[in-house]
């Protein structure tokens, strides 16, 4: 398998453009989660879906930002409109369980947001 | 809602040294417990993981770590560090059961190897 797969590995936009964000979980994984990294906050959990429905969006910071997983192979993390405070790396992962044996989570390279 | 601390920020030893990262956690429950490391410039790789069973735990690249239910401590080790193993570790902790949020990351502690 070749694991977690994140486009674009790289981003620079300017401050009111629109940003997206794509993932192709492990196949089979039934758990795909949305991180956001950086230097203040250290690595934030912003959404997880299982079997394609999000089920926690507790972490997402505001309005500006919406998750989508239209199928069990894609999802898509959009910020709209994008600001500096932004700027991070965001990471995606999948599992295949949530809790119990064989819940670890799969990382994929993420991707490095830069809002001008 | 649970959490992870990592107490050293940033850890600096020399080649050969022995390493020992601390973790604690607050959950009164069952927990699954991970160790990441992220290499510089790159993602979040599994160095091990405690399920259930053997509270020492084996993981890649000769580390391990102990899981002490009292202390609500899962601490990493390895007998002899390499300029390679130059990182920032994550701890985290997954709640066995409930409504709590999913896995939690402890804030990272960041180790330079000198060669």
């Amino acid at each position: 398998d070749a694991g977690v797969i994140q486009s674009p590995r790289h981003e620079v936009t300017e401050m009111g453009q629109e940003v997206t964000l794509r993932c192709k979980p492990i196949s089979g994984h039934d758990y795909l989660f949305w991180y956001r990294q950086t230097m203040m906050r250290g690595l934030e959990l912003l959404i997880y879906f299982n079997n394609n429905v999000p089920i926690d969006d507790s972490g997402m910071p505001e309005d500006r930002f919406s998750a989508k997983m239209p199928n069990a192979s894609f999802s898509t993390l959009k910020i709209q409109p994008s600001e500096p405070r932004d700027s991070a790396v965001y990471f995606c992962a999948s599992s295949l369980r949530l809790q119990g044996a064989n819940n670890e989570q799969f990382f994929g390279p993420g991707t490095r947001l830069t809002v001008l | 809602a649970q959490s992870v601390s990592q107490h050293n920020h940033h850890v600096i030893l020399s080649e050969a040294a022995s390493l020992e990262l601390g973790c604690n956690y607050s959950y009164g429950g069952t927990v699954n417990l991970f160790w990441y490391v992220q290499y510089p410039g790159q993602h979040l790789q599994l160095l091990l993981k405690y399920f259930s069973g053997d509270p020492l735990v084996k993981g890649i690249k000769g580390f391990e770590a102990e899981f002490i239910k009292s202390k609500f401590s899962f601490n990493l080790r390895k007998p002899s560090v390499q300029w390679s193993d130059t990182a920032e570790y994550f701890c985290a902790v997954n709640p066995y059961s409930g409504s709590a949020r999913q896995l939690t990351f402890g804030s990272g502690t960041q180790l330079t190897v000198l060669p």
